[in-house]
């Protein structure tokens, strides 16, 4: 069964760094492409980036670029999401997904639960 | 790179159908037939609905159903039932490698 549990909800101060994380299990870790996505509180869904675990190819969305980092560990099988300086504004819940597989699939098949992050002073 | 626009909300009553548009550009909804839906709960993970603008995964109810239009994908759900109450986004991949989401539309079952 293919699963992917992110890590729980955390609070953090502004200029504070975080990782949260996105454990998958049921399938092969570098064959899949991982990606995430922000849903600020009680806005729409956005896309930040994308990793291929298998080779590290990573790709962001220009609203992102610079502002996270996307990284994966497959001798755990899980995915990351980080900020080095984390803003008020960076308050949302955030949700990892897996791309379906091969080189001709373009959406999302398996989510993970998502991971509230607030940032508050 | 902007969000594709799909309307606010759409409302049905019981049995009847609605339609949710999404327009985006020549460069993500317009350029690849690879727009999908997906659909969101309350406090839930969004699921899978449609994929390569028509495709059900399975397991989803045969009452939902996509198609596109140059720019425009569309998602219709038939038969409208109480448990399609929920936000809908759609998402397109892009000439630049990338994704992008719809705004989100507010489903109300009346």
């Amino acid at each position: 069964e293919v699963q992917l549990v992110q890590s729980g909800a955390e609070v953090r101060k502004p200029g504070e760094s975080l990782k949260i994380s996105c454990k998958t299990s049921g399938y092969s870790f570098t064959g899949y492409w991982i990606g995430w996505v922000r849903q600020m509180p009680g806005k729409g869904l956005e896309w930040m980036g994308i990793i291929y675990p298998g080779d590290s190819d990573t790709r962001y969305s220009p609203s992102f670029q610079g502002q996270v980092t996307i990284s994966a560990d497959k001798s755990t099988s899980t995915a990351y999401l980080q900020w080095s300086s984390l803003k008020a504004s960076d308050t949302a819940m955030y949700y990892c997904a897996r791309r379906g597989f091969g080189a001709r699939t373009f959406f999302f098949d398996f989510w993970g639960q998502g991971t509230l992050v607030t940032v508050s002073s | 790179q902007s969000a594709l626009t799909q309307p606010a909300s759409v409302s049905g009553s019981p049995g009847q159908s609605i339609t949710i548009s999404c327009t985006g550009t020549s460069s993500d909804v317009g350029y690849y037939n690879y727009d999908s839906w997906y659909q969101q709960h309350p406090g839930k993970a969004p699921k899978l609905i449609i994929y390569d603008v028509s495709r059900r995964p399975s397991g989803v109810s045969n009452r939902f159903s996509g198609s596109k239009s140059g720019n425009t994908a569309s998602l219709t759900i038939s038969g409208l039932q109480a448990e399609d109450e929920a936000d809908y986004y759609c998402n397109s991949y892009t000439t630049s490698r990338t994704w992008v989401f719809g705004g989100g539309t507010k489903l109300t079952v009346l």
